[in-house]
């Protein structure tokens, strides 16, 4: 089975304060996404990343930053936590090639809140 | 970019078949129908995909027409366990940057 790891279940930071989530995935798959999810709103995209040192911003990229040094981990960051991040976060991976291509994996998410 | 519309929320009783509606009038030609399902506290998972007609797996049917702008998720039988925020996504399934979850459906399954 595909397993997608988060580093954390729940989180408590200060505002201002430098906040890295992780994300690591088994299955060798080329793409990883980040997600923020609020109630009313779904999911929404922040970054996607489609290989090694590669990214894309998604919809809502303000005040993140993403890194990807390896193709398992793909690490999101918030320079300078804020209260209107507080949210739950979902890391996704999905394979570009073959017929599970089509099917993001997605941990089990972090719930961080910022005070 | 595709845009979706599904109702906010749905009730049902067990035993029975809930069908659950997603609007998608800009559909493009190479795009997908994918559903996730969600339960509290955990990431959502891959349920079903289409691309026109009926698909059907071991846990839900999907029903698209043949203009392909509305689709509906067909679970038979539902129980307590089915109690979940399902998410209709329409987009071009190998493009990163065209697939967006909408604010899915709340259903609650009662006794």
């Amino acid at each position: 089975d595909v397993k997608v790891t988060q580093s954390s279940r729940y989180l408590v930071k200060r505002t201002g304060e430098k906040v890295f989530l992780e994300c690591v995935q088994d299955m060798d798959h080329e793409n990883m996404f980040w997600y923020r999810q609020d109630p009313g709103l779904g999911l929404r995209l922040i970054y996607f990343s489609y290989d090694v040192k590669m990214k894309e911003k998604g919809d809502i990229p303000e005040g993140y930053s993403v890194s990807r040094e390896k193709k398992e981990r793909f690490s999101l960051i918030l320079e300078s936590a804020s209260t209107n991040q507080t949210s739950m976060y979902l890391c996704a991976s999905r394979a570009s090639w073959g017929g599970g291509a089509y099917e993001q994996y997605f941990g089990p998410g972090t719930r961080l809140t910022v005070t | 970019l595709a845009k979706t519309t599904q109702p906010i929320s749905m009730d049902s009783y067990e035993g029975q078949e809930v069908n659950i509606t997603c609007s998608h009038n800009n559909i493009a030609t190479n795009d997908y129908i994918t559903w996730y399902q969600q339960f509290p506290s955990q990431g959502p998972r891959f349920i079903i995909q289409g691309y026109k007609t009926k698909v059907t797996n071991e846990v839900a049917s999907l029903f698209i027409p043949a203009d392909r702008k509305s689709s509906t998720l067909s679970l038979p039988r539902v129980s307590l366990s089915d109690t979940a925020v399902y998410y209709c996504l329409v987009g071009d399934i190998y493009n990163n940057n065209d697939m967006r979850f909408g604010a899915g459906t709340r259903l609650t399954v009662k006794p």
